[in-house]
């Protein structure tokens, strides 16, 4: 278990309606990530925080999303008005930030499976 | 676009049998290098590392990596695969210049099934 959270495992949804995953760090790393995984692809990056500020987001991302990290902690990505090219495996990912990205290290959880039908 | 190519998408072997996977990326800068493995209902997890210095790594349960800088490779290799290497492996790179965070370039990996 490497203490990334997510939740839900899996989601199904009907196309048009709005959907909010929720990922939990490991306590004390400040950074967290989100990427997304389509059938047959690896992952691709969407979006990244230091503590609650987010600092880049992917071109993948469209105005239908939005993520938040409030306080630094646990962070949500919200889908509105989802449709069925959303419907992806969605990865969490925290990191301690270390003096170079040689020192840090990648803590991944186990995703939010995304129906969109 | 920068790219990251893994050549064989799945790959089938018998337990003892050498192991090689071909990871190819497209960035001429300087680029941090990564394996990671997914075992099956498991979450990815880094398999190794290069960041610079001897281009020949050593990750964990006897898994290895060769960069060759002039073919832009990233191989990963195993002398003999077992039962419990089957997983799906994938190569990424994390090209210099993002800022000094892990914004992974994965590549769109390499299902492995190990027969006993």
């Amino acid at each position: 278990d490497t203490g990334v959270s997510q939740d839900p495992r899996h989601k199904i949804t009907k196309r048009g309606q709005n959907v909010t995953f929720r990922c939990d760090p490991i306590s004390e790393h400040n950074r967290l990530y989100w990427y997304r995984q389509t059938l047959g692809q690896g992952p691709e990056f969407l979006t990244y925080f230091q503590n609650e500020a987010q600092l880049e987001k992917s071109r993948l991302l469209s105005d239908r999303f939005s993520a938040e990290r409030p306080k630094g902690s646990f962070s949500t990505l919200e889908i509105q008005r989802t449709e069925q090219g959303d419907s992806a495996m969605y990865l969490c990912a925290s990191s301690l930030r270390g003096a170079t990205t040689h020192h840090e290290k990648l803590f991944f959880g186990s995703g939010t499976q995304l129906s969109v039908l | 676009a920068q790219s990251v190519s893994q050549h064989n998408h799945h790959v089938i072997l018998s337990e003892a049998a050498s192991l090689e996977l071909g990871c190819n990326y497209s960035y001429g800068g300087t680029v941090n290098l990564f394996w990671y493995v997914q075992y099956p209902g498991q979450h990815l997890q880094l398999l190794l590392k290069y960041f610079s210095g001897d281009p020949l790594v050593k990750g964990i349960k006897g898994f290895e990596a060769e960069f060759i800088k002039s073919k832009f490779s990233f191989n990963l290799r195993k002398p003999s695969v077992q039962w419990s290497d089957t997983a799906e492996y994938f190569c990424a790179v994390n090209p210099s210049g993002t800022g000094g965070y892990n914004k992974l370039i994965f590549g769109a990996g390499t299902r492995l099934a190990v027969h006993p």
